[in-house]
């Protein structure tokens, strides 16, 4: 089942910072946050993952509480061609065999003009 | 990144057919694959794990006699959805484990059944 909540829907102005939030509460000491979007009709692209400290990679910045209940994904610049829907996930540490990815319902980003 | 490759990317086949539809991953070896459902406007729903050489573990409500899983090698898993129904029209994605434990996707495969 899956362990985060997200908005629904978001929009964001083209070239602005688009912050997608995401509430992970019943999160545990060995999870790490996952994002990834998935653009219609096609498979979900992996953007960033952390555990506790914020992590920034080409494609966006994770930022994650302190007490790790929530995190924001960050698309410094967004454009139109990051209109997708964004899903959060939290999942055992990468090493671990067998984990699964339970997607929860994502927030659907659209970058307006 | 690596590179999940699915085939067919999308099928139309009549009801009461059997539909195959792979997936690979084609620079990594993967022990283990994950085979999701989306419907129309909803997110993924996790069907199975598939692990090589063994039998594919199912989600609870999931019919492993509907939606056969085979994983003969660390490249290649299939999903066999048997005797098709219109009910079972829907996008088919597929991941890969990596042995960094990272998870890469497939670019879905779309099955309509008339």
């Amino acid at each position: 089942d899956a362990k985060t909540t997200q908005p629904p829907s978001m929009d964001c102005a083209e070239g602005r910072a688009a912050n997608l939030p995401c509430n992970h509460s019943t999160i545990s000491g060995n999870e790490y946050v996952y994002w990834y979007r998935q653009i219609h009709s096609q498979g979900p692209q992996y953007i960033i993952h952390g555990l506790k400290n914020n992590e920034t990679n080409e494609m966006a910045s994770l930022i994650i509480t302190e007490d790790r209940k929530s995190s924001t994904l960050i698309l410094p610049h967004a454009t139109l061609r990051d209109t997708a829907v964004y899903y959060c996930i939290v999942r055992v540490a990468p090493a671990n065999t067998g984990n699964q990815f339970y997607f929860g319902t994502g927030t659907s980003l659209t970058v307006i003009p | 990144g690596a590179v999940v490759s699915q085939h067919p990317s999308w099928v139309i086949c009549k009801s009461g057919t059997s539909v195959k539809i792979e997936c690979r991953s084609l620079d990594f070896q993967a022990t283990t694959m994950f085979w999701y459902r989306q419907f129309p406007k909803q997110s993924l729903m996790l069907m199975a794990t598939s692990n090589e050489g063994s039998k594919a573990t199912y989600e609870q409500g999931v019919e492993k006699d509907k939606f056969l899983i085979n994983h003969a090698s660390l490249t290649l898993s299939t999903l066999t959805v048997t005797s098709a129904h219109p009910e079972d029209s829907s996008f088919y994605i597929c991941s890969a484990r990596a042995n960094t434990g990272e998870l890469f996707f497939g670019e879905g495969s779309r099955l309509t059944v008339l």
